[in-house]
C-alpha cells in the first residue's frame, strides 16, 4: 500500500512550457486534491475532484488544468508555464465513507525559469 | 473569505518542555484539522477536530467552535516534532481546506 504518490519529484521548466504532474493514490479514496505551497506560506487549494470525472476550482485554479479519467489518478497540467508557478505542488486524497482525514503525497517541486 | 491566524509563528524548544499552539479563525467552520510538516516537507494528519477535545499521545487538541479558536497542546517536547504545524479549516462541506501560515517549531536538545 503505496498510499499517495507524485510524480515527478523535481522539475524544471522554463517560461511557455507546458508540463503534466500526476498524482497517484491506492486507498479507493472518492476525493483527491491539487495544492501549492510558497515558501513560508500554507498550502493554497488550486482544484479539487469529489469523484471519478469530477473536478472543481479551488482558490488559486487560474493557469491550470486538472483531470480525473480513473478514480485513482489525479492530473494537474501547466498549459504555458510561468515563472510565478514556482511551487512545491502536494497532492492528497480522502474517503468521506472513512473519515475526513486529508492523506498527503511527498510534494513535486516546480521551477519556472 | 475566512482568515486563519496561527500564533506564535516560530516557537525554539528545549527537549521536554511544553507547548501551546494556537490557531484563530474569522468565521464559522465545518471542519478544523492540524498538520505537520516535517523537515523534509512530508505533511502528516495530527488530528480532526471541529469541536472538542482529542488526545495522541504527547499531542492533544481543543477546538472552541463557538468562539472560533482552536488550541494545539505538545507535551515533552522531542527533537522530532520540530518542523511546521498548520491549522486549516473547511466551510464548503466538500473538505476544501483554507491552511494559516504555521508556526514553526524547533527543538532543541
Amino acid at each position: 500500500n503505496a498510499g499517495v504518490t507524485q510524480t515527478p519529484k523535481f522539475r524544471v521548466l522554463k517560461t511557455g512550457q507546458s508540463m503534466t504532474l500526476l498524482c497517484a493514490q491506492d486507498m479507493n479514496h472518492e476525493y483527491m486534491y491539487w495544492y501549492r505551497q510558497d515558501p513560508g506560506m500554507g498550502l493554497r487549494l488550486i482544484h479539487y475532484s469529489v469523484g471519478e470525472g469530477t473536478t472543481a476550482k479551488g482558490e488559486v485554479p487560474d493557469g491550470y488544468n486538472v483531470s480525473r479519467l480513473k478514480k485513482q489518478n489525479f492530473l494537474l497540467g501547466l498549459e504555458s508555464a510561468a515563472p510565478s508557478q514556482t511551487s512545491v505542488y502536494f497532492c492528497a486524497s480522502m474517503s468521506r465513507r472513512i473519515t475526513d482525514t486529508q492523506y498527503f503525497g511527498p510534494g513535486t517541486r516546480l521551477t519556472v525559469l | 473569505g475566512i482568515q486563519v491566524e496561527q500564533s506564535p509563528p516560530d516557537l525554539i524548544l528545549q527537549e521536554g518542555a511544553n507547548s501551546t499552539l494556537r490557531c484563530n479563525f474569522s468565521d464559522s467552520v465545518n471542519n478544523l484539522q492540524w498538520f505537520h510538516q516535517n523537515p523534509w516537507g512530508q505533511l502528516i494528519n495530527l488530528f480532526y477536530i471541529p469541536s472538542g477535545t482529542k488526545q495522541n499521545g504527547r499531542l492533544s487538541a481543543t477546538t472552541v467552535a463557538t468562539e472560533r479558536y482552536s488550541l494545539l497542546y505538545i507535551s515533552s517536547s522531542q527533537t522530532t516534532d520540530s518542523g511546521v504545524y498548520f491549522c486549516a479549516v473547511d466551510q464548503t462541506g466538500a473538505n476544501n481546506l483554507f491552511f494559516g501560515t504555521g508556526t514553526r517549531l524547533t527543538v532543541i536538545p
